[in-house]
């Protein structure tokens, strides 16, 4: 069956550290794949997304992903996180509609 | 462009009560999503229209919900009766393409059936 899976439910990390966010997925061949990011009581805003080409995608808010074909990955990162980007993080993918993965709640430290 | 925008922002009604959530896309986006967010099972598709047209609606829970889309500018999703398991943050969402360019959400509708 198609999926996505995030394994990391919540992760805390201190303001200025580096980011890794993990996502896996699980289609038959691969499908364009997204990230998205939702502050409380917000909808979703589109980070990045990644179709063909270049496997490093940037995205807004100085974040980057890596599309890891071998290990039918795409994780997410950023190298020195802002208080404010904590929030919750989606990874999506799909090919004529996107399933979500079940999301990794951010928490930053000052 | 304002967005799509979703109505109402918040509804809390009684069980057994209609509910119906309206969505207005981005002009010119040809595919329209409705998703249901929960705790317990995250961002659940429940449908999707392209060209006004409902494509895949396997992800509708049962007959008490239904979703029309009457023209390019509008879509509803109904629920009825309601039920307090149906309590769900419900979103819209529409894009360009049915995936190319990623989706633009609305900021969602917090149901509350109590």
């Amino acid at each position: 069956a198609q999926s996505v899976t995030q394994p990391d439910i919540h992760i805390t990390v201190s303001e200025g550290a580096s980011l890794e966010l993990r996502c896996n997925y699980s289609y038959g061949a691969t499908p364009y794949l997204f990230w998205y990011v939702q502050s409380p009581g917000q909808g979703l805003q589109l980070l990045l997304k990644y179709f063909s080409g270049d496997t490093l995608v940037q995205g807004i808010k100085g974040f980057e992903a890596e599309f890891k074909r071998s290990q039918s990955s795409f994780n997410l990162r950023k190298p020195s996180v802002h208080w404010s980007d904590a929030a919750e993080y989606f990874c999506a993918g799909g090919y004529n509609k996107l399933i979500f993965g079940a999301g990794t709640r951010l928490a930053v430290h000052p | 462009d304002a967005g799509v925008i979703q109505s109402p922002r918040h509804e809390v009604t009684e069980m057994g009560q209609e509910v119906t959530l309206r969505c207005k896309p981005i002009s010119g986006h040809n595919s329209l999503f409705w998703y249901r967010q929960t705790m317990m099972r995250g961002l659940e598709l429940l449908i999707y229209f392209n060209n006004n047209v409902p494509i895949d609606d396997s992800g509708m829970p049962e007959d008490r919900f239904s979703a029309k889309m009457p023209n390019a500018s509008f879509s509803t999703l109904k629920i009825q009766p309601s039920e307090p398991r149906d309590s769900a943050v419900y979103f819209c969402a529409s894009s360009l393409e049915v995936v190319d360019y990623g989706y633009t959400f609305g900021s969602g509708t917090r149901l509350t059936v109590v």
